[in-house]
């Protein structure tokens, strides 16, 4: 069973630029959430998608926004990059049955 | 101050030691803890999830948690090379709609 996976793995945007980061789930899982990973913040909750969806909002400026699709991937967009903007993004696809969650290997963003 | 505090570390190890790794958190609501482990350049994986006070093992891993002083442990016996990761501690709460809460993870090194 293919994992949850992540596109693009690395990228390097500029300030003002904008970006998009995808994710498709766990085939049967209707549920992806998105993370924010720092060394100094640790894991922040951005949002949940649930059945195209959002389900939930973590605390995070309009700048960070999100879409799920019919067929359960998602994207999240980042507009107006800035220089914290770097970090490591994470999603993660809920399993319907047990609520574990699932992550990718995560989208590395570095601002310049 | 955080809702859930966790030493970032890094905290190093010989091989064949007991580990303690801890968490402490402040909303007495949370129910159920989760460890999380995270190899570099992957996403975090689940390792142990428990609901309530108490412990609960699971080979050379037992999870134990202390809702009286909001402290939650994770220990590892006979620590090898191969446990070396980020170890994040995870919370979350039915009137939050078990939103999960994140420790910011301690970097884990054992030493052959």
């Amino acid at each position: 069973k293919a994992g949850v996976t992540q596109t693009p793995r690395y990228l390097i945007k500029t300030r003002g630029q904008q970006v998009t980061l995808s994710c498709s789930p766990i085939s049967g899982h209707r549920s992806v959430s998105w993370y924010q990973q720092t060394p100094g913040q640790g894991l922040q909750f951005l949002f949940e998608y649930f059945s195209e969806t959002q389900r939930n909002k973590g605390n995070f400026p309009g700048r960070f926004s999100g879409r799920q699709f019919s067929n359960s991937r998602s994207e999240m967009n980042v507009s107006t990059l800035e220089l914290g903007d770097s970090a490591l993004y994470l999603c993660a696809s809920k399993s319907t049955n047990t609520g574990e969650l699932f992550f990718g290997e995560g989208s590395r963003l570095t601002v310049l | 101050q955080k809702e859930v505090e966790q030493d970032p570390g890094p905290l190093s190890v010989p091989e064949g030691a007991i580990v303690s790794l801890n968490c402490t958190y402040s909303n007495s609501a949370f129910q159920y803890f989760m460890w999380y482990r995270q190899y570099s350049r992957k996403g975090p994986e689940l390792l142990m999830y428990t609901y309530s006070s108490g412990n609960k093992e699971d080979g050379r891993f037992t999870a134990q948690v202390d809702k009286s002083s909001k402290y939650i442990s994770l220990f590892i016996r006979d620590s090898q090379p191969s446990d070396s990761a980020t170890y994040l501690c995870a919370m979350s709460a039915r009137d939050s709609n078990y939103q999960l809460i994140w420790g910011a993870g301690t970097k884990l090194i054992i030493k052959p």
